[in-house]
Order: structure tokens, then sequence, then C-alpha cells
């Protein structure tokens, strides 16, 4: 069950500030994701990177900025927290060995911007 | 890009009937289409997948139908159980030099005992 994991499960903070949410996954994987969840449970991606490498920017407002210092991290940065900001943030990686696979989840960090 | 619609938003059944959920996607290049179940609280996981070289799949009780002239493909669940309530997601995925994945907007399903 740890094979994607991130940290923090919950985060509470004050509009304005800056937080980071980590997320490692240990399958031997090349490409993550970073997926916003909202109040709707709509599944929206925001990033991916492949072997550390920015493939997908999905018109995320760059105060949010990821960072993949190797291949088995991808972590979000978000500058000045806006109320807009608050959801659900999934992590989620994927083998890519020329075939369609299975993306594999970490089980979420609940982001709360008061 | 990409634009997977999904409907319908809610599905209530009686326990023991069918459920289907529907979807359309608007690129004709997407060639992978996975469907996810999200339970509360959890994390969404991979329940079905099919390709677009194929037009039906079925695993046990769920089963998956692709219609690519139409561009729409659908989830069935036969026999429903409460378990399967939760959030179901589909996908569309493009194979390239590096796939894009969009999600459908999900459909609550509720399965009352």
């Amino acid at each position: 069950d740890t094979a994607v994991s991130q940290t923090p499960k919950y985060l509470v903070t004050q509009m304005g500030n800056d937080k980071s949410i980590k997320c490692e996954q240990n399958l031997g994987h090349d490409t993550m994701y970073w997926y916003k969840q909202d109040s709707k449970k709509f599944l929206k991606i925001m990033f991916s990177y492949n072997n550390k490498e920015l493939i997908i920017n999905e018109t995320v407002p760059n105060r949010f900025s990821p960072k993949s210092p190797d291949k088995a991290h991808l972590n979000l940065h978000i500058n000045s927290l806006e109320l807009g900001d608050s959801a659900v943030y999934f992590c989620a990686s994927v083998i890519r060995d020329g075939g369609f696979n299975e993306q594999f989840f970490g089980p979420g960090t609940r982001l709360t911007v008061l | 890009g990409e634009n997977v619609e999904q409907h319908p938003s809610t599905l209530s059944v009686q326990e023991g009937d069918s459920a289907v959920i529907k979807c359309t996607y608007s690129d004709s290049a997407s060639n992978y289409f996975p469907w996810y179940k999200q339970e509360l609280g959890k994390r969404p996981q991979l329940i079905i997948d099919i390709r677009s070289n194929v037009g039906e799949k079925k695993d046990q009780r769920i089963a998956v139908t692709l219609n690519k002239t139409a561009k729409h493909f659908s989830l069935h669940i036969t026999e429903t159980q409460p378990e399967d309530s939760a959030v179901y997601f589909c996908a569309a995925e493009r194979m390239g030099n590096f796939n894009k994945f969009y999600f459908g907007s999900g459909t609550k399903l509720n399965v009352k005992p």
C-alpha cells in the first residue's frame, strides 16, 4: 500500500502562505503526475514529469511549481495560497514501456486554505 | 486537446440491478480507455481498461464497450452490490512520445441494498 506515498495527508493553512506536498514512488516508474480533485470530484491533470523532465503543464498558475529531484520523487510547491486552491491533490505514477499501463495513485493530500 | 464527457453524474440503482456509465471523447487519436473506481476517501484505482483495437472487454461483473466511430465508450456493471458504490471515472489516453491522459468528470454510483 506504500507504492506511491504522499505527505502530508492533510494540510490546513492560511491564505497567502507557501506550502509543499511531497510524493514518492517505489515502483521504479518513469513518469509521475499531479492531479487536482475539487469538491465536485473532478480529477484534473496539472503536471507530468518523465525522468525528472516536465512533459505536461496544463495551464496551471505559476504559483504552482513542481520539482522532481529524481524519477522517484515529484514534489509540488504552492506559493501565495488562495481559497480556490482547496482541494485534494493526488500524485500518480506510471511505467512507460511503449504500451498503456495503469496509473498508480497516492493516497491524496487534502489541502484546506482558510 | 482531448475533452472527455461522462454521464450521468450520479446514478442510483437497487442492489442486483445493472448500472451503465457512458463517456464520449473528442480526440480521434485517443486509443486507450481505462476506468477507475474511487471509494469514499480513497485513491482512484484501475478496474478495467480497453484498447482501441478491441470493441468489448469483460471481467466478471464489469464490462466495457468501445465505439470508435462514434467516439464513445461505456462501463457496464451487472448484479450490482453495495460495495460497488463509489465514484467511477472514465479516461482517454493517446499514445505518443509522452502520453496525455484525461479524465471524465466522474459518476457517483449508489447501490441501495
